[in-house]
């Protein structure tokens, strides 16, 4: 098992400019999220899903979309970017969604908007 | 909402012990999770307590109080590679783990 894959690992854009962070994982896992990790403000929940068809948004969700077409893939899109969303994203799966249990991360986007 | 509170930095000794403390206020309760991050890579999973008391693994454990909101994380027999952040995370329910800013443990020689 590959568990949870990101692409791409590394991300430069300009102001203004959409894209869309990959997230996969190959677990059969039900639960996924995605989180930003910034310099002394730890992991902030942006959106997450408990299935396929369901999301729902997190401590932060503004400025991004979240989709889940299928228990595998849950992709993050970036509207319009601004440089407040410079930041590390990791995505996370755990195996079911109605308790809460040990979140498997992928190895993180490090975007940077200018 | 959840408010999570643990020291931001640490310092220690190689071969030694630390105690690592986290509180922590919830709206709901399934749980708490701690977190291992190196620089520059994803979180991995440590330790997970449900019920209070102390959970052994290995040089790590990790003990719960429910009743107080604390946890604490404790490592032993300190080696290098320990030096990381370490993430207090209580979890609510199906809308995931709430993360605490993290505890940068330094680890000296």
């Amino acid at each position: 098992n590959a568990g949870v894959t990101q692409t791409p690992k590394f991300q430069v854009l300009k102001t203004g400019q959409s894209m869309t962070l990959q997230c996969a994982q190959d677990m059969n896992h039900e639960y996924m999220s995605w989180y930003r990790q910034d310099p002394g403000m730890g992991l902030r929940l942006i959106h997450y899903s408990v299935g396929a068809g369901i999301t729902d948004q997190g401590e932060v969700p503004n400025g991004y979309n979240v989709s889940r077409s299928t228990t595998e893939d849950f992709p993050l899109r970036l509207l319009s970017a601004a440089p407040s969303q410079t930041s590390v994203y990791f995505c996370a799966s755990s195996p079911l969604a109605e308790v809460v249990n040990e979140q498997f991360f992928g190895p993180g986007t490090r975007l940077t908007v200018l | 909402g959840q408010n999570i509170d643990q020291p931001t930095e640490m310092t220690a000794t190689e071969g030694a012990i630390v105690q690592i403390n986290c509180t922590y206020q919830t709206s709901g309760f399934n749980g708490l999770f701690w977190y291992q991050q190196h620089a520059g890579e994803a979180p991995t999973f440590l330790s997970y307590n449900v019920l209070d008391g102390l959970e052994e693994k290995g040089r790590f454990s990790s003990f719960l109080s429910r009743s107080k909101g604390y946890s604490y994380l404790l490592l032993k027999e300190l080696q290098m590679k320990d030096s990381a952040s370490y993430l207090c995370a209580p979890g609510g329910g199906a809308d995931g783990l709430t993360f605490g800013k993290g505890t940068h443990l330094i680890i000296q020689p």
